[in-house]
């Protein structure tokens, strides 16, 4: 198993671009969920969705878009990226029974 | 919502010491206490867990201990080792409509010392 797939790694953007972060997990997991790391600031989940067609906001979703149209895939739309969405990015998924959360690698994002 | 504070922000020990780092919690509801370690550059990573019916658990040198009634809980780490250096952060999950929601603290970086 792969586990948690995010692409890309390093991504930098001008005030305005829109783009997507990619994550797709192999390990059939009902749960996923967004997240971005600050320094000083932890870990604060964006959007999370507990099964396919099923999303909703955590504690930051301004600015940022999702959807779930496969249990794999949860992607994370910016669609007019500004400066303040300059961050690393997780996602996380687990099961819908368990506690643990299984991370991907992070996405290291640059909004200029 | 939950509200998750975690202290010290910065811990420095000698090898061999003990290290402690303590959270709070807001949601009396939160009913699971899992504790991430982060090294650097890579991804957090679950190093113990606990859940509100129990009070203590150990696994090797790590602790974790839970008090309801105040509402914090409480990483023990015993004979570091400079391999323990890494931020860890604390988190709650709540209970009912917030099951689904994992609230992190601000993390504490731990520096063990040869």
């Amino acid at each position: 198993n792969a586990g948690v797939t995010q692409t890309p790694k390093f991504q930098v953007l001008k005030t305005g671009q829109s783009m997507t972060l990619q994550c797709a997990q192999d390990m059939n997991h009902e749960y996923m969920s967004w997240y971005r790391q600050d320094p000083g600031m932890g870990l604060r989940l964006i959007h999370y969705s507990v099964g396919a067609g099923i999303t909703d906001q955590g504690e930051v979703p301004n600015g940022y878009n999702v959807s779930r149209s496969t249990t794999e895939d949860f992607p994370l739309r910016l669609l007019s990226a500004a400066p303040s969405q300059t961050s690393v990015y997780f996602c996380a998924s687990r099961t819908a029974n368990t506690g643990e959360l299984f991370f991907g690698e992070g996405s290291r994002l640059t909004v200029l | 919502g939950e509200n998750v504070e975690q202290h010290p922000s910065t811990l420095s020990v000698q090898e061999g010491d003990s290290a402690v780092i303590k959270c709070t919690y807001s949601d009396s509801a939160s009913n699971y206490f899992p504790w991430y370690k982060q090294e650097l550059g890579k991804r957090p990573q679950l190093i113990i867990d606990i859940r509100s019916n129990v009070g203590e658990k150990k696994d090797q040198r790590i602790a974790v201990t839970l008090n309801k009634t105040a509402k914090h809980f409480s990483l023990h780490i015993t004979e570091t080792q400079p391999e323990d250096s890494a931020v860890y952060f604390c988190a709650a999950r709540g209970g009912g409509g917030s099951n689904y929601k994992l609230t992190f603290g601000k993390g504490t970086l731990l520096t063990v010392n040869p």
